[in-house]
C-alpha cells in the first residue's frame, strides 16, 4: 500500500517568513496530492491540491509543487501570518471514486508575530 | 448547503463497551469514508462505504464495522472497546463518478475517550 512520509514534524517561523513542508510517497500509481490544514480541535480542511498532470499550482500565498519522478511534493507558504499556525497534513491517493487518502504524520507550523 | 455532520461530538466509554458514531455526508455526495486520528497523528483510513456496501477497508480489526443507509448517511460501530481506541473519528464524504472524485470533505469528528 501507499506510504507517505512528511517532514519536518514541527516548524517555527517569524511572521513574514516563508515555510516549506515536504512529503514523499511510495506508490507510483498515486496521482492526487491534497494538503489539509487542521486547527486545534477542528476538522482537517483542504487548502490546496495537485494532480499529477501538473507540476506546480498556486493559490495566493500557498503553492504546491510535485516531482512525480522523485515521488515527492511540497507545500510552500509565503508571507506567513500568525493565523497560518496549525497542523498541516499531506496526503496521497489515486484520483478515483475508490480514492482512500493516505496521510503523512503532520507538521505543526508555529508563526510568531 | 450543509457540510458533513457527525454525532456525537464527544463521548466517554469504558473498556469492553460498544459505541456507534453517526455521519451525514455533504449534500450531493454518495460515498462515506471513516478515519481514525490518534492524538498527534495523521488520520488513518478505516473503511469506505458506497451503495450501502463496504467498498474498501484499511488495516483495522473486525471490531470496527459500519453501515451505510439509503440516504447515504453512515454509522461506525466499534465493539469491545480498548484504551487504544481513544481517538478522533472523522467522517469524510465524496462523490463517486465526479470529475475530481479524490476530493474528501471532512466532518468535525467524534472524539471518543475510552477509560
Amino acid at each position: 500500500g501507499e506510504n507517505v512520509e512528511q517532514h519536518p514534524s514541527t516548524l517555527s517561523v517569524q511572521e513574514g517568513d516563508s515555510a516549506v513542508i515536504k512529503c514523499t510517497y511510495s506508490d507510483s500509481a498515486s496521482n492526487y496530492f491534497p494538503w489539509y490544514k487542521q486547527e486545534l480541535g477542528k476538522r482537517p480542511q483542504l487548502i490546496i491540491d495537485i494532480r499529477s498532470n501538473v507540476g506546480e499550482k498556486k493559490d495566493q500565498r500557498i503553492a504546491v509543487t510535485l516531482n512525480k519522478t522523485a515521488k515527492h511534493f511540497s507545500l510552500h507558504i509565503t508571507e506567513t501570518q500568525p493565523e497560518d499556525s496549525a497542523v498541516y497534513f499531506c496526503a496521497a491517493s489515486q484520483d478515483s471514486g475508490y480514492s482512500t487518502l493516505t496521510f503523512g504524520k503532520g507538521t505543526m507550523l508555529l508563526v510568531s508575530p | 448547503d450543509a457540510g458533513v455532520t457527525q454525532s456525537p461530538t464527544h463521548l466517554i466509554k469504558t473498556r469492553g463497551q460498544q459505541v456507534t458514531l453517526r455521519c451525514s455526508p455533504k449534500s450531493g455526495h454518495d460515498t462515506v469514508s471513516w478515519y481514525q486520528q490518534a492524538l498527534g497523528q495523521g488520520p488513518q483510513f478505516i473503511f469506505q462505504y458506497y451503495e450501502e456496501e463496504e467498498r474498501q477497508r484499511g488495516n483495522f480489526p473486525d471490531r470496527f464495522s459500519g453501515h451505510q443507509f439509503p440516504n447515504y448517511s453512515s454509522e461506525l460501530n466499534v465493539n469491545a472497546l480498548l484504551l487504544g481506541d481513544s481517538a478522533l473519528y472523522l467522517c469524510a464524504s465524496s462523490f463517486t463518478g465526479g470529475p475530481h472524485t479524490g476530493e474528501l470533505f471532512f466532518g468535525e469528528g467524534s472524539r471518543l475517550t475510552v477509560l
